[in-house]
């Protein structure tokens, strides 16, 4: 089946840390992305990619660093630099650059900060 | 800038009660509107979604209406079950990429058998 995978689904990370989360697609969808999901704030968006060698900040990008070095795979690194990391982090693909609006999600990593 | 509203949870309902949960926007041009749904400890998933004014989406007893002139996208179901239970998202859409995609802080909806 096709689908998002997201790992690990439950992390813990000591304050200085980097932590990386994996996100993976067999969608074959151009375009990934990384939301943040906090009670009561929504999602807003870290990072997303377009196309693969290629990613653009959103609005919360301070703090975390992302790659994509192949179409399949656009990993996430929470770096110490990231203030308040303790968070629901949700990986999703688009299948157009353009997009739609339209995304596929993957369950969703959730990191806490000890 | 764009924006959604949605109303704010939770929402606590009793099984097959009559299910709305409002939705309004502010957005330039012509939006797509789209509801995501998350069940506990899981991602979110497209719901349903209206690409023009007056179009109805519609799945899996979910519907709602674009409506320009009140610029809103309420979700209605008419008998919910505790299988409902779940965050709802109102989004859109205004194009230009992932910066054009907005979501609402979430709704949660509580069923009680």
């Amino acid at each position: 089946d096709g689908g998002i995978t997201q790992s690990p689904k439950y992390l813990f990370r000591k304050e200085g840390q980097n932590v990386t989360l994996s996100c993976e697609q067999n969608l074959n969808h151009d375009a990934m992305y990384w939301y943040r999901q906090d009670p009561g704030q929504g999602l807003r968006l870290i990072y997303y990619s377009q196309i693969v060698n290629d990613f653009q900040k959103g609005d919360i990008a301070e703090g975390y660093s992302v790659s994509r070095e192949k179409k399949e795979s656009f990993p996430l690194t929470v770096t110490s630099a990231q203030k308040n990391p303790t968070a629901f982090y949700l990986c999703a693909s688009s299948i157009a650059r353009v997009g739609t609006g339209e995304l596929f999600f993957g369950e969703g990593s959730r990191l806490t900060v000890l | 800038g764009n924006s959604v509203t949605q109303m704010e949870g939770p929402v606590t309902l009793s099984e097959e009660a009559f299910l709305t949960i409002n939705c309004t926007y502010t957005a330039t041009g012509y939006p797509s509107l789209f509801w995501y749904v998350q069940y506990p400890g899981e991602g979110l998933q497209l719901l349903l979604k209206a690409t023009k004014a007056d179009d109805k989406g519609s799945n899996k007893g979910f519907e709602a209406t674009y409506r320009k002139e009140t610029t809103s996208f309420h979700l209605e179901k008419g008998s919910v079950q505790v299988s409902d239970s779940a965050v709802y998202f109102c989004a859109l859409y205004s194009g230009g990429g992932a910066d054009g995609l907005t979501f609402g802080k979430g709704t949660h909806l509580i069923i009680q058998p």
